[in-house]
């Protein structure tokens, strides 16, 4: 089954606490992306990347690091979270990059403490 | 810069009903639009989307949108609801060239009454 997956799915942290939220798709796309949700506020993109070790940033990037070493897996690296942090993350990938239909992993809750 | 407004956060509509959803963006060039709908605790799903071609674009679930250049509009319609179309609904804009980001809307939630 064609899909996209995160882990983990709930988080709850500390501050300061070092994590690392992995992507993985099985579809061969080359675009994956990061998205933050907040009410109130649609979602947000943080990175994305077009192709193994090529990565770029969107709109909220400050605070996260990505990486792509293979092809499938993506990422999402909190080297000091902070409570601000909290949100509702979403990996993404599409064959390329728009207008392609991106696919939506089922999203990670992280709340920092 | 590229925005996305979505001016109305929330709606109610009766089940069976026409619906509505409007988006309006910003953007220099022709964008590539999206229409997103996401369920309560589920991902986002694709409804339709607008690169080229028709500004009438049909999508999943009944749904249409219209691209208007001159309104820089990309409104959702559906001519009658069902109450299974409750849910939150996002438009997006894709850039193409140059950089491929995504900027998406703050969302129209939409409630449907029996």
């Amino acid at each position: 089954e064609a899909q996209v997956t995160q882990n983990p799915r709930y988080l709850i942290t500390v501050t300061g606490k070092k994590l690392t939220v992995t992507c993985s798709q099985n579809m061969n796309h080359e675009y994956m992306s990061w998205y933050r949700q907040d009410p109130g506020l649609g979602l947000r993109q943080i990175y994305y990347s077009m192709n193994v070790e090529v990565t770029d940033k969107g709109d909220v990037p400050e605070g996260y690091k990505v990486s792509r070493k293979e092809k499938r897996n993506f990422p999402l690296i909190l080297e000091s979270p902070s409570p601000n942090q909290t949100s509702l993350y979403f990996c993404a990938s599409s064959k390329g990059g728009p207008p392609d239909t991106q696919y939506f992993g089922p999203g990670t809750r992280l709340t920092v403490l | 810069a590229q925005s996305v407004t979505q001016p109305d956060i929330h709606i109610t509509v009766s089940e069976g009903a026409s619906l509505e959803l409007r988006c309006n963006y910003s953007y220099g060039a022709t964008p590539y639009l999206f229409w997103y709908v996401q369920s309560p605790g589920q991902g986002l799903q694709l409804l339709l989307k607008y690169f080229s071609g028709d500004t009438l674009v049909q999508g999943i679930k009944g749904f249409e949108a219209e691209f208007k250049r001159s309104q820089s509009s990309f409104n959702l319609r559906k001519p009658s609801v069902h109450w299974s179309d409750a849910a939150e609904y996002f438009c997006a804009v894709g850039a193409g060239s140059g950089t491929y980001k995504y900027i998406f809307g703050t969302g129209t939630r939409l409630k449907v009454l029996a």
